[in-house]
């Protein structure tokens, strides 16, 4: 099976910087997304990693290490609205999609 | 374009029911993959469905099921329900399976509760 890690909860302050990492163990592997879920709502798409390096995209980075099965979530200059549960999910060889089970980050004034 | 949508947005059954939910993808979109949501196992794959077809199915019993018609809106059935069904049930939608950077775009869910 697949075995996704990423912490359960974060708390920063507005303007900050927070780095949520996600750690996985699965059978083979095609992609790492990572997704933003505001409570009551869908996921939506941030980023995706298939080789290793950092992806940036405004204020939100991810990157991946793919031998060390590693990958973070850079979030700079934190706004309230980044208040939400940020979701790892890994693609592995049989393409389904696996989710850790989200790190909830609250951004306090 | 209209996003997914998903049908009923909130549902309150009793064991031992049955329920059906719809999807409608996003214009275009062919493939279709359905999951559970609960706080304490978060976001699992059920199944996923292409031209009419299901490609992936997600480590859960047979009472879960599912199907795709010919226009790609999809329908999940879950029989003989039990107290432990409780969730939010997601649908996302693709241009084709998961290959690349083919991303999966969620519909708001529709959240089961069984009493």
């Amino acid at each position: 099976g697949q075995n996704i890690d990423q912490p359960t909860e974060m708390t920063a302050t507005e303007g900050a910087i927070v780095q949520i990492n996600c750690t996985y163990q699965t059978s083979g592997f095609n992609g790492l997304f990572w997704y933003q879920q505001h409570a009551g709502e869908a996921p939506t798409f941030l980023s995706y990693n298939v080789l290793d390096g950092l992806e940036e995209k405004g204020r939100f980075s991810s990157f991946l290490s793919r031998s060390k099965g590693y990958s973070y979530l850079l979030l700079k200059e934190l706004q309230m609205k980044d208040s939400a549960s940020y979701l790892c999910a890994v693609r592995a060889n049989d393409y389904k999609l696996s989710f850790g089970a989200g790190t909830t980050v609250t951004v306090r004034a | 374009k209209a996003g997914v949508t998903q049908t009923p947005r909130y549902l309150i059954k009793t064991r031992g029911q049955q329920v059906t939910l719809s999807c409608s993808p996003i214009s275009g979109h062919r493939s279709v993959s359905w999951y559970q949501q609960t706080p304490g196992q978060g976001l699992q794959f059920l199944f996923e469905y292409f031209s009419e077809t299901q490609r992936n199915k997600g480590n859960f019993p047979g009472r879960f099921s599912g199907r795709q018609f010919s226009n790609s809106r999809s329908e999940m059935n879950v029989s003989t329900l039990e107290l432990g069904d409780s969730a939010l049930y997601l649908c996302a939608s693709s241009f084709q399976p998961g290959q690349g950077a083919e991303t999966q775009y969620f519909g708001p869910g529709t959240r089961l509760l069984v009493l």
